[in-house]
This record gives structure tokens, C-alpha cells and sequence, in this order.
């Protein structure tokens, strides 16, 4: 089955701090990654995307990792700040068409 | 959130009753999309639009139909509402149906079913 995992659940660190936030998936064919930020209360938005042949794809203070032989990926947030606080969404495409496959995501709070 | 209108925001229906969700786009993007999220799960797709009257059915479609009339506006019905369909429903939008596409998403509309 066609899954996306992500962890932590929930994390909270002080601002200025750095966070890594965690995703595994099993889907296959693989064609590509991408993470959301979903502030609350509105649509997810797209922060990075990889394709099989990038293993980091940078974004500001965000940095995006993926490993496809383990099939896994990282966001790595650097230098925490106050608007930070969202969740983060993982997602992994199998391909052409609808077969998008959303992980639950993580809450990150930063706080003062 | 990229010229993509949800309406209504919030809503609070009963059982049995039958409810509609507006999205709108002013994008002039060919495809559209509608999710449903929920605590604890990933958002999931319940139908998606192709074109204008060219709809296919997503993972969660039961209970659920969709029609799309003009390129703007894609419609979600929900029948006869039940408890199990009280969520956050999202729309969006894309223009190419390639994996690699950029898919924008509205603001979202809350629904509980009472």
C-alpha cells in the first residue's frame, strides 16, 4: 500500500533555533517529493519539490533532502522564526495523473 | 492563495441535508481538484476536474459528486450529509497533469454535520 509517514507528530523549539522534520514513504513507482507549509487556517503551499535524481533542493532557510534508495526525505529548517509555526506537509507522486499521496504532516510551534 | 476562492468558509449543516461548496478560480488553470482533510490523516482526494464537464472520481468520492460547468468554478455536492463527511475541504488548481506540475490550494472550507 501506498503510504507517507512523517515524524515527529508535533515539535516545538525556541526561535532562532534548527529542526529537522522527517518522511518515509513506500510509494511506488516514485516520480517525486514535495513539501508544504499549511499555516493554520489556510491551503497548504508549496515549498520545495524533488525529482528521483536531486538528493537537496534549498528554499531559503528551508532545506529539502531525499534519499531514494531508503525512501526517505528531511526538511531541515534553519534559524527558526516566529512564522515558522505551520504544518508541514509531505507529499509523494507516483507519477502521471492523481496517484498523490499525502503524509498527516508535522505541527511545528516556535516560540519566543 | 493564487486567485482561488472557497465559499462558504464555514458551514454547519444536519444529517440528511444536501450542501454544496463553491470553488473559484481565477487562474484560467485546466485542472481542479477537490480534498477533504482530517486529524490524523494526509489530505485525500475526492474528485478532480480535467475540464469543463470532464470529472473523475479520487480516493474518499463516496457520497460525494462534483460538476463542473465553466473553467472558473468547480462544484462539490454532498447528497445527504452525514457526521463522517464533517471536515475541511480543499480545492485546487493546476495547470498541467504531469507529476511535476505546481498544484495551488485554497483557503479551505470547514464543514460539521450535526
Amino acid at each position: 500500500k501506498n503510504q507517507v509517514e512523517q515524524s515527529p507528530q508535533s515539535l516545538i523549539i525556541l526561535e532562532g533555533k534548527n529542526c529537522t522534520l522527517q518522511c518515509n514513504y513506500t510509494v511506488s513507482p516514485f516520480s517525486n517529493l514535495r513539501w508544504y507549509k499549511q499555516d493554520t487556517g489556510r491551503g497548504p503551499v508549496s515549498l520545495t519539490i524533488m525529482t528521483f535524481s536531486e538528493n537537496t533542493k534549498s528554499n531559503g532557510r528551508y532545506t529539502a533532502t531525499l534519499d531514494a534508495d531508503t525512501k526517505q526525505s528531511s526538511l531541515h529548517i534553519t534559524a527558526s522564526q516566529l512564522s515558522d509555526s505551520a504544518s508541514y506537509i509531505c507529499v509523494v507522486s507516483g507519477g502521471y495523473g492523481q496517484n498523490f499521496v499525502f503524509g498527516p504532516g508535522t505541527r511545528l510551534s516556535v516560540l519566543p | 492563495d493564487a486567485g482561488i476562492t472557497q465559499s462558504p468558509r464555514h458551514k454547519v449543516t444536519e444529517t440528511g441535508t444536501p450542501v454544496t461548496l463553491r470553488c473559484h478560480q481565477t487562474e484560467n488553470h485546466r485542472y481542479m481538484y477537490w480534498y477533504r482533510q482530517d486529524p490524523g490523516h494526509g489530505l485525500r482526494l475526492i474528485h478532480y476536474s480535467y475540464g469543463v464537464k470532464d470529472t473523475d472520481k479520487g480516493e474518499v468520492s463516496d457520497g460525494y459528486s462534483v460538476s463542473r460547468s465553466k473553467t472558473e468554478d468547480f462544484l462539490l455536492t454532498l447528497e445527504s450529509a452525514t457526521s463522517s463527511q464533517t471536515s475541511v475541504y480543499f480545492c485546487a488548481i493546476s495547470e498541467l497533469l504531469t507529476s511535476s506540475y505546481e498544484q495551488y490550494f485554497g483557503p479551505g472550507t470547514r464543514l460539521t454535520v450535526t
